[in-house]
């Protein structure tokens, strides 16, 4: 089984629309969650880093954790097109660099 | 210059030639890492450095050689690599090891 799993996609909405990313993990002791944006021919940006359960938001973007379902979710409001690009969930225990599980990446491409 | 810069940003290589990827990075961080990205794979970590020491190594196959010579600058020596190593390879740096990473755009490596 794999440390976490992430529905590659792609996904296709149109401007405006909410989007819903996620991730599933199985290791329990996982506390330190991020999201990553890559545009294509660049490094992944970090978005969002959270700690433990709950809801970071920041701007048009929501990072949700439910540690007991062991499932994380990104919420990115209102769209754009400057929003297409692939985002990618990683995750460790200590928050150490060492033990850092990241998703395949799920592709976005919003439609103007 | 700010962020993370990587050099070359393409690279073209025969299996029995020697190269060498550069990172720089301009944000004061005291931790820097490689990592592989590969099609439809999840980032591969491949070395941590945290003040100039290493402090991992994932299995990585000696072809490949990091240095560290201070905590801006780190390398990845190349040599007689194989057709599987064609890939984006990633370098970043994070305040320290506990914390998020910050990514550079990569260098597109392929192998003939």
């Amino acid at each position: 089984q794999k440390e976490v799993e992430q529905d590659p996609g792609p996904l296709s909405v149109p401007e405006g629309a909410i989007v819903s990313l996620n991730c599933t993990y199985s290791n329990s002791a996982f506390q330190y969650f991020m999201w990553y944006r890559q545009y294509s021919r660049k490094g992944p940006e970090l978005l969002m880093y959270t700690y433990s359960s709950g809801n970071k938001e920041d701007g048009r973007f929501t990072a949700q954790v439910d540690k007991s379902s062991k499932y994380i979710s990104l919420f990115i409001r209102d769209s754009q097109p400057s929003d297409s690009a692939t985002y990618l969930c990683a995750m460790s225990s200590s928050g150490g660099g060492n033990q850092f599980y990241f998703g395949t990446g799920t592709s976005l491409t919003v439609i103007p | 210059e700010t962020g993370v810069t990587q050099t070359p940003r393409h690279l073209v290589m025969g299996m029995t030639n020697k190269k060498s990827l550069k990172c720089e990075q301009h944000l004061g961080h005291n931790a820097m890492y490689w990592y592989k990205q590969s099609a439809k794979k999840p980032l591969e970590l491949m070395f941590v450095y945290s003040l100039e020491e290493r402090v991992e190594n994932n299995s990585v196959p000696s072809r490949f050689s990091p240095e560290c010579p201070n905590s801006s600058h780190l390398f990845l020596h190349l040599h007689t690599l194989q057709p599987e190593d064609s890939a984006l390879y990633l370098c970043a740096s994070s305040q320290d090891t506990a914390m998020a990473q910050h990514f550079g755009d990569g260098t597109r490596l392929s192998i003939l």
